[in-house]
């Protein structure tokens, strides 16, 4: 079975401040791909990245960067000098792949990150 | 540009009083999901169609169904809402690839309320 765990359920930081979400996942595949999406307030859950289990380079957008650690079954996402827009619950999910009828995402929890002015 | 579209954004009905939620989406994607999210929770799967194919979840409740008359759009109907069934309705969608996971893009929810 595949399990998704955040282990914070709730960061506060001063803007400007880099803070990191960190993400641990569990599966018996050898070919997955991992997600992280962001639910500000409003509600919608908007896509960030996907990342393949053969991709370990780390990857960075802007002041967005996640590090993908196969080693240890992590998939972090860093946010650097943090804005009060970052506010939002943030989502790490797993998916299998050879599905052809759809993808199935098993959620974390979500890290509710409060960024203050 | 939206892409995914969820009518209403929010939706009051009564105990008991049918409701039906609607999606819509502009990207010509095969799959179409309906998840059900309650405060400070994960979204939780309900069902989904790959075109006019239909996935029910194993502990979706009966009182949940679901239609999709055609590509763009997709119904969530909820036929005795309970006060247990108020929550965050989200829709999204994906097109699927073999030897990968698809992306799923996200309409903005309908927020339910039961009174």
């Amino acid at each position: 079975a595949q399990k998704v765990t955040q282990a914070q359920t709730e960061i506060s930081v001063v803007e400007k401040e880099d803070v990191t979400l960190d993400c641990v996942y569990e599966t018996r595949d050898t070919t997955y791909y991992l997600f992280w999406y962001k639910q500000p307030p409003s509600g919608e859950l908007v896509f960030l990245i996907r990342r393949n289990s053969f991709d370990e380079q780390n990857e960075i957008s802007g002041r967005y960067s996640w590090n993908f650690q196969k080693s240890t079954s992590s998939f972090n996402f860093t946010i650097t000098a943090s804005q009060v827009v970052d506010s939002a619950v943030y989502f790490c999910a797993l998916s299998e792949v050879g599905r052809t009828s759809g993808s199935r995402l098993t959620f974390g929890e979500g890290t509710q990150l409060t960024v203050n002015p | 540009d939206a892409m995914v579209i969820q009518n209403p954004r929010y939706q009051v009905t009564q105990f008991g009083k049918p409701v039906t939620l609607s999606c819509s989406q502009t990207l010509n994607h095969n799959v179409m999901y309906w998840y059900q999210q309650k405060s400070s929770q994960a979204p939780k799967l309900l069902f989904h169609y790959y075109d006019k194919d239909f996935n029910n979840e194993a502990d979706t409740p009966d009182n949940f169904q679901s239609r999709r008359p055609n590509t763009s759009f997709c119904f969530l109907d909820i036929r005795s809402p309970g006060l247990g069934d108020a929550a965050m309705y989200l829709c999204a969608t994906s097109r699927p690839f073999l030897g990968r996971a698809d992306t799923q893009y996200f309409g903005p929810g309908t927020r339910l309320t039961v009174l």
